[in-house]
């Protein structure tokens, strides 16, 4: 089973909401990672865990947050988010988090703040 | 960072062409993969291919780690293969993108 899983797939919010996207794994992984793709753009990484520790963020806002509970789910906790914040969140996984590795990607959550 | 160039920005076939996408890296790298992203967002996996030359179907690729290049190949396109293909590649434990090739194939 290759597969990564995220939910919801799409998602409107307010600025003053607070919203959790949510991303599954179940290949035995131990690195698990969010990026944030605006349209017409590459994917631009967020976060990484590796081994449910945050070994990653890329100066990204305190209004995104994230959690990883277990090894095989990675939640992004959204607050007062602005609009230029729309985009696709892509989750994916890898083995361990080292360089060498193929990397697996879930289907995005489309984000729509007004 | 690495810069992470892809070439051409855009490219229109007809069905059944052929074409040769282009990823050039500025720096060494432990990894690098071909993606192709739907129009629904999906990044599927085409390729993990560090160094030398794989083939699956349709699809090649070639890289050539020393040059710092990478190849992909699309035989007898099909409408399905259009989208947007990304090559992303390892440097010191960060993955980065580069812009894409958006591929539209014209029945």
């Amino acid at each position: 089973d290759t597969e990564v899983t995220q939910t919801p797939k799409h998602l409107v919010m307010g600025m003053t909401n607070k919203k959790s996207l949510k991303c599954e794994q179940h290949m035995g992984h131990r690195a698990m990672y969010w990026y944030k793709q605006k349209a017409k753009k590459p994917p631009e990484l967020m976060f990484v865990y590796s081994y449910e520790k945050l070994s990653i963020n890329e100066s990204v806002p305190s209004r995104f947050s994230p959690e990883c509970p277990n090894s095989s789910l990675l939640n992004l906790h959204l607050h007062a988010l602005q609009p230029e914040d729309s985009a696709l969140y892509l989750c994916a996984s890898s083995q361990e988090g080292g360089p060498a590795e193929t990397q697996y990607f879930g289907p995005g959550t489309r984000l729509l703040v007004l | 960072g690495i810069q992470v160039e892809q070439s051409p920005p855009d490219l229109i076939l007809q069905e059944g062409a052929n074409s040769t996408l282009r990823c050039n890296f500025s720096d060494s790298v432990n990894n690098l993969q071909w993606f192709h992203q739907n129009p629904w967002g999906q990044l599927i996996n085409l390729f993990y291919i560090p160094s030398g030359t794989k083939q699956n179907g349709r699809l090649s690729a070639t890289t050539v780690a020393t040059e710092r290049y990478s190849l992909l190949y699309i035989s007898s396109s099909q409408t399905t293969d259009s989208g947007v293909y990304f090559c992303a590649v390892s440097h010191f434990n960060k993955f980065y993108f580069g812009s894409g090739t958006k591929l539209n194939v014209k029945p």
